[in-house]
């Protein structure tokens, strides 16, 4: 079967960092996507790793460790419009993908 | 606009009836995708088709139905054989089924089957 864990929730203070974290064991991997989703919204594409590092994207970062099965999502400099759910979604051997459950982030004023 | 469409935003339908649930398209994208989502889990692949008149189960396709007429359209059937029907239903494309392709959502139907 396949495995995605993430945190359910994580709260924070406008300004501040958080790390969401997300480990996996699936059949396969081709890559990895962070998705954003507001409440009743569609996901909302953020970043997509493949390969070990780092990727960075305005106040977003996104990491990956293939062979730790690893990968974390930064948010700096919070806002509170990011209080959203944050999905880890991971491409399977097959090409489909796996989502996580996603992580509730509430940034408190 | 480019996007992709789900209507209605909200539906509801007694137990025992079968409903259709409509996704259009205008990314000119080939593949498309159902699935669902229920509080606390994450979204599960219902069907997925890579070009038109083709499509393939996903990991939960038991209950459901779709058809693949025009490359622009994807609509999905909740048949009366699905146990637990009630759920957040997210339609997606992408321009292939590569690993690189990034999907885009519809903003989904919430399906209440009373």
């Amino acid at each position: 079967g396949q495995n995605i864990d993430q945190p359910t929730e994580m709260t924070a203070t406008e300004g501040a960092i958080v790390q969401i974290n997300c480990t996996y064991q699936t059949s396969g991997f081709n890559g990895l996507f962070w998705y954003q989703q507001h409440a009743g919204e569609a996901p909302t594409f953020l970043s997509y790793n493949v390969l070990d590092g780092l990727e960075e994207k305005g106040r977003f970062s996104s990491f990956l460790s293939r062979s730790k099965g690893y990968s974390y999502l930064l948010l700096k400099e919070l806002q509170m419009k990011d209080s959203a759910s944050y999905l880890c979604a991971v491409i399977r051997g097959d090409y489909k993908l796996s989502f996580g459950a996603g992580t509730t982030v509430t940034v408190r004023a | 606009d480019g996007g992709i469409t789900q209507s209605p935003k909200y539906l509801f339908r007694k137990e025992g009836q079968n409903v259709t649930l409509s996704c259009e398209q205008n990314l000119n994208h080939d593949a498309m995708y159902w699935y669902r989502q229920d509080p606390g889990q994450g979204l599960r692949l219902i069907y997925y088709s890579q070009i038109v008149n083709d499509f393939q189960k996903g990991d939960i396709a038991e209950g459901y139905s779709v058809s693949r007429e025009k490359k622009e359209s994807f609509p999905l059937t909740v048949t009366s054989a699905q146990k637990n029907p009630t759920a957040f239903y997210l339609c997606a494309s992408s321009i292939g089924l590569a690993d690189y392709n990034e999907q885009f959502f519809g903003p989904g139907t919430r399906l209440t089957v009373l």
